[in-house]
């Protein structure tokens, strides 16, 4: 089975500041996606990305970079100089990639950017 | 486009009545979701349909069952609530596992649902 976790909850910064959302999973196969999921306070979710396995490569798409090691089993998501517009819940998850895959989501960080 | 649709977006039941969560994508999908989000406990599936015609349970199907009516459309149905089926539903789909955008769900926008 696939195990998500969020060990962050809550957390506060003020604008401008960089900030480091924690992810780490759990997986037996060695082919998997990861993901990152955006959810503001108007409650829609959003994709933001998904990562192969087998692709290591740190992603940066403007003020967010995402950093996948597969040694610690961890694909982090680092927001930088960030700004009230941040403010969501963020989700990771993971899936495997054959058919009858699902996503498993770990608990959310809530991300609180403060003017 | 619109996406993935889900109807109602809010719902008061009464312990022991039923409804029935609809929900339909025009993006061509094969694969549907069921998900219900609570309080610190993120995401957890319900049930989901890999394709037309077959369903599976998630991690949390008790008290709840499926039909995936056709590619575009599967809905979600509580034969009788309980106040433990109180939270957010989503509803979500996904293409083909060899497409490009594979295991990318789109999600409707949620139906808040409330068992007294």
């Amino acid at each position: 089975a696939q195990k998500v976790t969020q060990a962050q909850t809550e957390i506060s910064v003020v604008e401008k500041e960089d900030v480091t959302l924690d992810c780490v999973y759990e997986t037996r196969d060695t082919t998997y996606y990861l993901f990152w999921y955006k959810q503001p306070p108007s409650g829609e979710l959003v994709f933001l990305i998904r990562r192969n396995s087998f692709d290591e490569q740190n992603e940066i798409s403007g003020r967010y970079s995402w950093n996948f090691q597969k040694s610690t089993s961890s694909f982090n998501f680092t927001i930088t100089a960030s700004q009230v517009v941040d403010s969501a819940v963020y989700f990771c998850a993971l899936s495997l990639t054959g058919a009858n895959s699902k996503l498993t989501f770990g608990k959310g960080i809530t991300l609180s950017v403060r003017p | 486009n619109a996406g993935v649709t889900q109807t109602p977006k809010f719902q008061v039941l009464k312990t022991g009545q039923s409804m029935t969560l609809q929900c339909a994508q025009d993006m061509n999908h094969n694969s549907m979701y069921w998900y219900r989000q609570d309080p610190g406990m993120g995401l957890r599936l319900i049930y989901y349909s890999a394709s037309e015609g077959t369903t599976d349970k998630g991690e949390v199907p008790n008290g709840y069952n499926v039909s995936r009516l056709n590619k575009r459309e599967f809905s979600l149905r509580l034969e009788s609530a309980a106040p433990s089926q109180t939270s957010v539903y989503f509803c979500a789909s996904s293409p083909r596992t060899t497409a490009l955008r594979a295991n990318v769900l789109t999600f409707g926008a949620g139906s808040r649902l409330t068992v007294l």
